[in-house]
């Protein structure tokens, strides 16, 4: 069955970086695209972008760029999701989620990575 | 950038049924996708492409799309449907992805 096992949770510095990891398994990772989704504490979702595990092309909301880093590592089946400069309104749930196209909807979904952003 | 608008609640007494909108401009020109979250969990897909259910959602649960609206209905609601729900799509013009704002369905 597919599962997408996330890192755990992180308490960083304002000003620092948190680099999530997402591990998959059950299916051929290089054959879906993988999406990461945040959520502030008692908040909405936000889509923050995505990554082609294949080609490694990526597409990050307009919000994060310039900030948010995806990344994966077909050999070991594993997406990063990189984000600096990080600020107290970060804190968030940060969630991997897979699709089979681009666009379609975000079918399978990690359990979730808290990080937390205090000085 | 596309927005999508949901009320934040809907209240519905168990086996009655809930309808919860989720308005965009032309969205009837989009595939909407429907999510539910329970407290302390992730998200579920349970309705994409506007009406299909994955494998697993009970048929209570479909979805229609047309004009400004999409539309979750959920069946014969049970208590175990509480949560909240959240609509998406994806916005061809910047092709990035939009959730609604949630709405959060209480069965009284």
């Amino acid at each position: 069955q597919v599962q997408l096992v996330q890192s755990g949770a992180e308490v960083k510095k304002p000003g620092a970086s948190v680099k999530v990891s997402c591990k998959a398994s059950g299916y051929t990772f290089t054959g879906y695209y993988m999406h990461w989704v945040r959520q502030a504490p008692g908040q909405g979702l936000e889509w923050m972008g995505r990554i082609n595990p294949n080609s490694g092309g990526t597409n990050y909301a307009q919000k994060f760029q310039g900030r948010v880093t995806m990344t994966r590592d077909t050999s070991i089946s594993t997406a990063y999701m990189e984000l600096s400069r990080l600020r107290s309104d970060d804190t968030a749930v940060y969630y991997c989620a897979t699709s089979w196209a681009a666009v379609a909807g975000l079918d399978y979904w990690g359990q979730g990575t808290l990080v937390t952003v205090s000085s | 950038s596309y927005v999508l608008t949901q009320p934040p609640s809907v209240s519905v007494a168990p086996g009655q049924t809930a309808r919860i909108t989720c308005g965009g401009n032309n969205i009837g020109s989009k595939s909407v996708h429907w999510y539910q979250q329970k407290p302390g969990q992730a998200p579920v897909l349970v309705v994409y492409d506007d009406s299909d259910r994955p494998s697993g959602i009970p048929e209570r649960f479909s979805g229609s799309n047309s004009g400004n609206t999409a539309t979750l209905t959920i069946s014969r609601v049970e208590a175990g449907d509480e949560a909240d729900y959240y609509c998406q799509v994806w916005d061809s013009s910047s092709d990035h992805g939009v959730f609604g704002g949630g709405t959060k369905l209480t069965v009284l």
